[in-house]
C-alpha cells in the first residue's frame, strides 16, 4: 500500500515564502514519480498548479515553482498572498497506470 | 481550449448502479489517457481508476476494484465511468482529468459530478 505524505497544515505571512513537501512511504519521490500539484478553494474543482515535478499550468504565476528537494516532491510559493489560502494536494505516479494523492495541505495565509 | 464535462451523477440507493459520462474537447483525446478521481465530502481527492489512450489497458483503486468500470468512445470523445453495487463510501464529487503525458499525472480537470449514495 502506497502513502503520499503531505503536512496537514502550514501557516505563511502575508509576502512570505512557503515550501510545502510531498513523501512518498515507499522511499525517495524522483522525476519519473512526475509529482505534481493542485490547488483547491471549497466548492472548486482542482486547479493544477504544477505537472511532471516544475511544469507551470497555463496562466499559473511564476511565484509557483516544484521542485525535489531532499528526496521529496516540493512546492514553494513565494510572496504569498491571501487568496492563497487553500487546499493543496500532490499527487505522484507510482506505475501501472496508477496515480497516489496524499492527504492534502491546508494552506493559512496570516 | 481544454474542456471537460463530467455528467450523470445523482442519488443511488445501497447497491444501485450509476453510470457517469465525461465529454472531451479542446484536445485530441484519442492521444491522451485519462482518469477518474473522486472527493467525498469534506476529504481528499482519490484517484480511482485509469485508462490507457486506446482503452485496452484499465486500472482500478482498491476500493472500487471489481464494482466499477472505465471505458472510453475515442470516435465521440467520451470517457464513462460504469458504477455498480455502490455504497454510501462512494459519495463523492467524481472529477475526469486529463494526463498530461503518457500516465503522467493530471493537467486538466472537469467540474465534477456529484454522486449520492442512501437510501
Amino acid at each position: 500500500q502506497t502513502v503520499v505524505t503531505q503536512e496537514p497544515s502550514f501557516s505563511v505571512s502575508p509576502g512570505g515564502t512557503v515550501t510545502l513537501t510531498c513523501g512518498l512511504s515507499s522511499g525517495s519521490v524522483s522525476t519519473s514519480n512526475y509529482p505534481s500539484w493542485y490547488q483547491q478553494t471549497p466548492g472548486q474543482s482542482p486547479r493544477t498548479l504544477i505537472y511532471s515535478t516544475n511544469t507551470r499550468s497555463s496562466g499559473v504565476p511564476d511565484r509557483f515553482s516544484g521542485s525535489i528537494l531532499e528526496n521529496k516532491a516540493a512546492l514553494t510559493i513565494t510572496g504569498a498572498q491571501a487568496d492563497d489560502e487553500s487546499d493543496y494536494y500532490c499527487v505522484l505516479y507510482v506505475g501501472s497506470g496508477i496515480s497516489v494523492f496524499g492527504g492534502g495541505t491546508k494552506l493559512t495565509v496570516l | 481550449e481544454v474542456q471537460l464535462a463530467e455528467s450523470g451523477g445523482g442519488l443511488v440507493q445501497p447497491g444501485g448502479s450509476l453510470r457517469l459520462s465525461c465529454a472531451a474537447s479542446g484536445f485530441t483525446f484519442s492521444t491522451y489517457a485519462m482518469s477518474w478521481v473522486r472527493q467525498a465530502p469534506g476529504k481528499g481527492l482519490e484517484w480511482v481508476s485509469s485508462i490507457s489512450t486506446s482503452g485496452g489497458s484499465t486500472y482500478y483503486a482498491d476500493s472500487v476494484k471489481g464494482r466499477f468500470t472505465v471505458s472510453r468512445d475515442n470516435s465521440k470523445n467520451t470517457l464513462d465511468l460504469q458504477m455498480h453495487s455502490l455504497r454510501a463510501e462512494d459519495t463523492a464529487f467524481y472529477y475526469c482529468a486529463k494526463h498530461s503525458n503518457s500516465w503522467r499525472p493530471f493537467d486538466y480537470w472537469g467540474q465534477g459530478t456529484l454522486v449520492t449514495v442512501s437510501s
